[in-house]
């Protein structure tokens, strides 16, 4: 079955630093999602990254896909208040038949402080 | 925007009762895919339909269930509620009716068992 795991699950980070949070799943996958989610509140996309290497930008946010790793990265540069949120990874297996579904990680709760 | 509106948004039931969950995506797309948020727990996988069939199914008991409609709209029953199924209930979107899709999620219903 397929697993995925975040670390670490909380971080505090100080605004104006850089970070990078990670995403590990244990099977070969066929694509990785990043998603944010504010408190009390809905997921919102922020990332599909489709192949090895990819590597997506907004903003202050960087994804980067390494399959063979079976890891993906979220980079944050110079982190401001706007970015405190908790961040899912998600990740699918295209299986046979109907078996496909969308694998979420536990999540990552970012809290930035001046 | 996601285009999915769900309803309610809050639900306060008893143990034993059962819980009616509704979720719209816009126009046009065809896949319903239910997922529970619970504490500590992370986003699982309840159940996935498109063009009014029950398409896929995760790893909760039968007392879950549901149906889409032929607007596309969707329902989810839970049955015999316990204490353990408080939790955040999300209906998403597909846009192409495979789960490797980008999925856009709704606001949520926020369910409580007392």
């Amino acid at each position: 079955e397929l697993k995925v795991e975040q670390n670490p699950l909380f971080l505090s980070m100080q605004e104006g630093k850089n970070y990078t949070i990670y995403c590990n799943y244990s099977t070969t996958s066929d694509r990785l999602y990043w998603y944010r989610q504010d408190p009390g509140k809905s997921l919102e996309s922020l990332f599909v990254l489709l192949s090895n290497g990819a590597v997506k930008q907004e903003g202050r946010l960087m994804a980067s896909l390494d399959t063979k790793a079976r890891l993906s990265t979220l980079h944050i540069t110079a982190a401001v208040h706007d970015l405190s949120a908790t961040y899912f990874c998600a990740v699918c297996r295209i299986e046979s038949g109907a078996n496909s579904k969308l694998t979420f990680g536990k999540g990552i709760t970012l809290s930035v402080r001046p | 925007e996601a285009g999915v509106t769900q309803s309610p948004t809050h639900l306060i039931k008893t143990r034993g009762q059962q819980a009616t969950l509704r979720c719209s995506p816009i126009s046009g797309h065809t896949s319903v895919y239910w997922y529970q948020q619970a504490l500590g727990l992370g986003l699982q996988f309840l159940l996935w339909y498109d063009e009014g069939e029950e398409r896929n199914r995760g790893n909760f008991p039968p007392r879950f269930s549901g149906r889409q409609f032929p607007n596309y709209s969707s329902e989810l029953n839970v049955n015999a509620l316990e204490l353990e199924d408080s939790a955040l209930y999300l209906c998403a979107r597909g846009t192409s009716g495979k789960p490797q899709e980008t999925q856009y999620f709704g606001p949520g219903t926020r369910l409580l068992v007392l």
